[in-house]
């Protein structure tokens, strides 16, 4: 009964570089959420997605980071020319629906480094 | 918008001390509110909820209840262990409010010492 997944767990890159962070939901989860944490912060909410659907990407920074969560295989957040300031913990969560009162639950993370 | 104020950490108790953390929020609609805890390395977890006023969420001996009066949510425990040591969130979700995530506090350090 496996939970979020998330890959990979630590990521490095050179500034410039492309990131990719994957996020396969939990078994008969449809929604996704995309959260950042950085240093002695809480969680900051980026992007909702449901299949092929981008619902709400209020969060989410205008340039260089994009979102998708296609019919097939997991949700994937993309970072482009990444910079030292995305350096941070990012957490996917799922959820059956979109009902506000049902708890997300969320995978161990992605821990991403910028040299 | 929506916010959520808590406690800032750390807080340090001795074990089978009584554990209360402050949590207060503002929101535009009718929120859902949530305990998470994070332990080092990991993910949050679920430690609790209350949808509705009045409702008291229940978990491994912790409690909180939803206040609407006070738009608050507290999180108490009567007798903490070194194992309950880790970082606690409080979250609402606003089916009235504009983004669909949760709206995170900044979270609580707790430290329990034996």
């Amino acid at each position: 009964n496996a939970g979020v997944m998330q890959n990979p767990r630590h990521l490095v890159r050179r500034r410039g570089q492309e990131a990719r962070l994957r996020c396969s939901p939990m078994k008969g989860h449809s929604h996704v959420y995309w959260y950042r944490q950085l240093p002695e912060e809480g969680l900051k909410f980026m992007v909702y997605l449901q299949k092929e659907n981008i619902i709400d990407e209020s969060g989410m920074p205008k340039e260089r980071f994009s979102a998708e969560f296609p019919k097939e295989g997991p949700s994937i957040l993309r970072i482009q020319q990444v910079v030292r300031g995305d350096s941070a913990a990012y957490f996917c969560a799922s959820s059956p629906d979109g009902n506000p009162g049902q708890p997300q639950h969320f995978g161990d993370g992605t821990r991403l480094s910028i040299l | 918008g929506n916010s959520v104020t808590q406690m800032e950490g750390p807080v340090t108790l001795s074990e089978e001390a009584f554990l209360t953390i402050n949590c207060t929020y503002t929101a535009t609609g009718y929120p859902s509110l949530f305990w998470y805890v994070q332990y080092p390395g990991e993910g949050l977890q679920l430690l609790l909820k209350a949808t509705k006023a009045d409702d008291k969420g229940s978990n491994k001996g912790f409690e909180a209840t939803y206040r609407k009066e006070t738009t608050s949510f507290h999180l108490e425990k009567g007798s903490v262990q070194v194992s309950d040591s880790a970082v606690y969130f409080c979250a609402l979700s606003d089916s009235g409010g504009g983004a669909d995530g949760l709206t995170f506090g900044k979270g609580t350090h707790l430290i329990i010492q034996p």
